[in-house]
């Protein structure tokens, strides 16, 4: 069965710092992974997503994210962020059945 | 994309009792999911709800519990039956669109408290 992995639980930067958040999946076979966000009150929004091709995927508000396939990792990272990026953050994947399972999330928090 | 509508968008609910929560969805889709976040934690698949044939359970999820409907490819119902407060939680129904994307669309959720 598939499974995701986020290490970090909670994560306290400074604005204009650089992000990465972890993120590992198990799967043995060809899967399609994503970055959702949660911002405080709101429903879920996607960030970006990883098919096929460069494995270098950006997504909306400067983020992106990179699939190694090597380490079973789609880590996401921002070069600079800013206090409006404090959110939760889930990484998820998809397999050939299609059902999405998600990590136990990251809560970003930026001290402004 | 796909705009989905969920009702009740919270509710407070007695112990012992069983409420019945409604998906509409503006178009009709392949995939419908419900989920559920319990306070401060991920997201967890409860079931794959299928058109016309039975859900597909999650492990540790059960039909008796929380059955499903399906009747067509816009609507779904998940009911929470017989519920205690370890149910508090907030159920989604999400959805994949046919265009082949796999992203998945999440409804504003239905906040249930149980007493």
């Amino acid at each position: 069965a598939q499974s995701v992995s986020q290490h970090n639980h909670h994560v306290i930067l400074s604005e204009a710092a650089s992000l990465e958040l972890g993120c590992n999946y198990s799967y043995g076979g060809t899967v399609n992974l994503f970055w959702y966000v949660q911002y405080p009150g709101q429903h879920l929004q996607l960030l970006l997503k990883y098919f096929s091709g460069d494995p270098l995927v950006k997504g909306i508000k400067g983020f992106e994210a990179e699939f190694i396939k090597s380490k079973f990792s789609f880590n996401l990272r921002k070069p600079s962020v800013q206090w409006s990026d404090t959110a939760e953050y889930f990484c998820a994947v998809s397999s050939s059945a299609s059902k999405i399972i998600f990590g136990s999330g990251t809560r970003l928090s930026i001290r402004p | 994309s796909a705009v989905i509508s969920q009702k009740p968008s919270r509710d407070i609910c007695q112990r012992g009792t069983s409420l019945t929560i409604q998906c509409q969805v503006d178009s009709q889709v392949t995939m419908m999911f419900w989920y559920r976040q319990q306070p401060g934690q991920s997201l967890t698949l409860i079931a794959t709800a299928n058109q016309g044939s039975e859900a597909t359970y999650e492990s540790g999820f059960v039909i008796d519990k929380f059955p499903i409907s399906r009747p067509n490819l816009t609507f779904s119902t998940l009911t929470v039956s017989n519920m205690s407060p370890e149910d508090s939680s907030i159920y989604l129904c999400s959805v994949v669109t046919g265009a082949g994307t796999g992203e998945l669309f999440f409804g504003e959720g239905s906040r249930l408290t149980v007493l």
